[in-house]
């Protein structure tokens, strides 16, 4: 079963507006990744937050991580048209090697 | 400091052809991930080796698929008689440290298509 799960699957918002991401997680982590996936290109790394941080700040993105009830929140402020992409949240679970990752949110922004 | 360099980006094979997939990963990384992603769809973990050994090879079907991690050269994916299923993007990524200290750098991929 899938450890991280997104939601939602596709936000469509304006320009200038955020857009709020979630990502849900079944066991116990060490760290959670967030990471960027632009049409037909590679992962880029956005931010990773360890089990023992709450929040985390860069530049417009902003992440908080709740251990209790396993889910992290992506915030990205004052969206761009650049910022249209695919997000995905990812877990280290209970394993040194594997990340686990969830099926991303479509996220477009209309200029 | 080049990144991750996948080749082909593109490759287009028929059915029971042999695919055969190249990482180099980023200048001083010593593990290497391979992923396999469909459409819409996340990330699947294929296997993960460091050079000359292969440490986690359980998200890769055991027929068929191969990697390697040499001690000179590219890590290599390769793919056995290809069936219409196997026609995906497959990414490599690397990382200085083992995975769960801190974060993936990824290739552009590679898209398979069998025909």
């Amino acid at each position: 079963s899938q450890q991280g799960e997104e939601d939602p699957q596709a936000l469509s918002i304006q320009e200038g507006e955020n857009a709020t991401m979630n990502c849900s997680y079944k066991t116990s982590i060490n760290n959670l990744q967030w990471y960027r996936q632009n049409s037909g290109r590679g992962l880029v790394h956005l931010i990773l937050i360890r089990s023992n941080e709450r929040e985390k700040h860069s530049g417009r993105l902003r992440v908080t991580l709740d251990t209790s009830k396993k889910s992290s929140s992506l915030l990205i402020t004052a969206s761009r048209a650049a910022d249209t992409a695919s997000y995905f949240c990812a877990t280290d679970a209970d394993s040194n090697y594997q990340l686990i990752w969830g099926a991303g949110t479509k996220l477009i922004i209309k200029p | 400091n080049a990144g991750v360099m996948q080749n082909p980006r593109h490759l287009v094979r028929r059915r029971g052809q042999e695919a055969r997939l190249r990482c180099s990963p980023m200048k001083g990384h010593s593990h290497v991930y391979w992923y396999r992603q469909l459409p819409e769809e996340g990330l699947k973990f294929m296997v993960y080796l460091q050079k000359e050994n292969i440490i986690d090879e359980s998200g890769m079907p055991k027929e068929r698929f191969s990697a390697e991690f040499p001690k000179e050269g590219p890590s290599i994916l390769r793919i056995q008689q290809v069936v219409r299923g196997d026609s995906a993007a497959y990414f490599c990524a690397s990382s200085p440290r083992p995975l769960n200290t801190g974060e993936l750098f990824f290739g552009e991929g590679s898209r398979l298509t069998v025909l």
